[in-house]
């Protein structure tokens, strides 16, 4: 069945740029069924979703983060990734990579972004010097 | 500050009924569908509801949401002790997925 998996430096400095990468394994990223997001979670807090793609490289950012972030997606490699500039230690969390359902109509509404059905593991990022 | 507003906590007794609640506004839970997702202590979360009342294939059916107007709910019957974890509501909001806080779940 369809697997994500997170991977990337564990430890990134202040200032610098986070780049994590997460591998789609068991199924294609190119599906058109389906988005791919970043969601992470800070130690003993909760889920803030950072941005979504779709495999034509269309994005979807959260507006607190968008002037830091960048999501690309590689289809070759059946794989997408996360940059995040300028790093803090707020920045500090479990990123999680996930399949996002959509775009469908139903209703003869469209959904473009639904929900989370397959996460990655999640992997650890530590922002210090 | 989330935008979407959950109890942090919640607690019940084996084969017990809880609810979790979840309260937004009309730009979020009020216009677009709610989701739920259950992470369980040191994994990822896992989708619970979708679009406000749906479980995926492999949810028990004591698993079930609800939405009315600007508030949804999960409610979760015959409480088991694997039941234990996280709970977090979410929904489309102008542009962006937002969460809730999390309900902090414990059965007694």
């Amino acid at each position: 069945q369809l697997q994500l998996q997170e991977s990337g430096p564990g430890l990134v400095k202040p200032s610098e740029t986070l780049s994590l990468t997460c591998t789609v394994s068991g199924g294609s990223i190119s599906s058109s069924s389906y988005y791919w997001g970043w969601i992470r979670q800070p130690p003993g807090k909760g889920l803030e979703w950072i941005g979504s793609i779709y495999y034509s490289g269309s994005t979807y950012y959260n507006p607190s983060l968008k002037s830091r972030v960048t999501i690309s997606v590689d289809t070759s490699k059946n794989q997408f990734s996360l940059k995040l500039s300028s790093v803090t230690a707020a920045d500090t969390a479990v990123y999680y990579c996930a399949r996002q359902i959509g775009p469908y109509t139903i209703f003869g509404v469209v959904i473009t972004l639904d929900a989370f059905d397959i996460w990655g593991q999640g992997t650890m990022v530590t922002v210090s010097s | 500050q989330s935008v979407l507003t959950q109890p942090p906590s919640a607690s019940g007794t084996p084969g017990q009924r809880v609810t979790i609640s979840c309260s937004g506004s009309s730009s979020n839970i009020g216009s677009n569908y709610v989701y739920w997702y259950q992470q369980l202590p040191g994994t990822a979360p896992k989708l619970l509801i979708y679009r406000n009342n749906q479980r995926p294939s492999g949810v028990p059916d004591r698993f079930s949401g609800s939405k009315s107007g600007t508030s949804a709910s999960l409610a979760i019957s015959g409480l088991r002790s694997e039941d234990e974890a996280d709970y977090y509501c979410a929904a489309w909001d102008d542009s962006r997925v937002v969460f809730g806080g999390g309900t902090k779940l414990t059965v007694l």
